[in-house]
């Protein structure tokens, strides 16, 4: 069936560096791909997506890229900071009338 | 997603209980979901609905049940015969366009089994 597999599952860096999040899906026919983010004891809150027939979007420090013929996107944050600590999610869909797929998360840690 | 509430945020069952977990959207969303979320784990679908009177089951569906009477109103029943229902429950929305969209949550239902 339709997967997401995300890596990696715990990512720590230090203030000011980069995180980079990599997902792959398995069904060529997806053309959505939002990334969401979750504070502890919270909802999931979307932060980024892109649609297939873009290969990049960029959001201030926060970019998404996407490479349709490998199937895998990756979410780029830039100059970290303690307030993006929080577990990421991607996700993958193929039409409005199908559900989402949604890689298992990355922990993400940051470092003061 | 202020336009999408839960109730109640926290809850507590006994064994052997029924309780019914409420989500209600006023953003017009034709879809709605139930997710589970166990500890540091992801999201897994219970069930969705399309469309009013409409709904499939999801991932793990077993011990669940719903109901789609109003655009608005997607409640979740945990039965008795979920085994394990301690988890935090997660309600989405999204709307249906002829391309697919971002889905909304919910706040969230602490459920917790005593």
């Amino acid at each position: 069936g339709e997967n997401v597999e995300q890596h990696p599952s715990t990512l720590s860096v230090q203030e000011g560096d980069s995180a980079v999040i990599k997902c792959t899906y398995s069904d060529s026919a997806s053309n959505y791909f939002p990334w969401y983010k979750q504070e502890l004891g919270k909802r999931p809150q979307l932060i980024i997506d892109i649609r297939s027939n873009v290969g990049e979007k960029k959001d201030q420090r926060i970019a998404v890229t996407l490479n349709k013929t490998a199937k895998h996107f990756s979410l780029h944050i830039t100059e970290t900071q303690p307030e993006d600590s929080a577990v990421y999610f991607c996700a993958a869909v193929k039409t409005s009338y199908d559900k989402v797929i949604f890689g298992p998360g990355t922990s993400l840690s940051v470092i003061p | 997603d202020g336009g999408i509430t839960q109730s109640p945020k926290y809850l507590f069952r006994k064994e052997g209980q029924n309780v019914t977990l409420s989500c209600e959207q006023n953003l017009n969303h034709d879809a709605m979901y139930w997710y589970r979320q166990d500890p540091g784990q992801g999201l897994r679908l219970i069930y969705y609905s399309q469309i009013v009177n409409d709904f499939q089951k999801g991932d793990i569906a077993e011990g669940y049940s719903v109901s789609r009477e109003k655009k608005e109103s997607f409640p979740l029943t945990v039965t008795s015969a979920q085994k394990n229902p301690t988890a935090f429950y997660l309600c989405a929305s999204s709307i249906r366009h002829s391309s697919p969209d971002t889905q909304y949550f919910g706040p969230g239902t602490r459920l917790t089994v005593l």
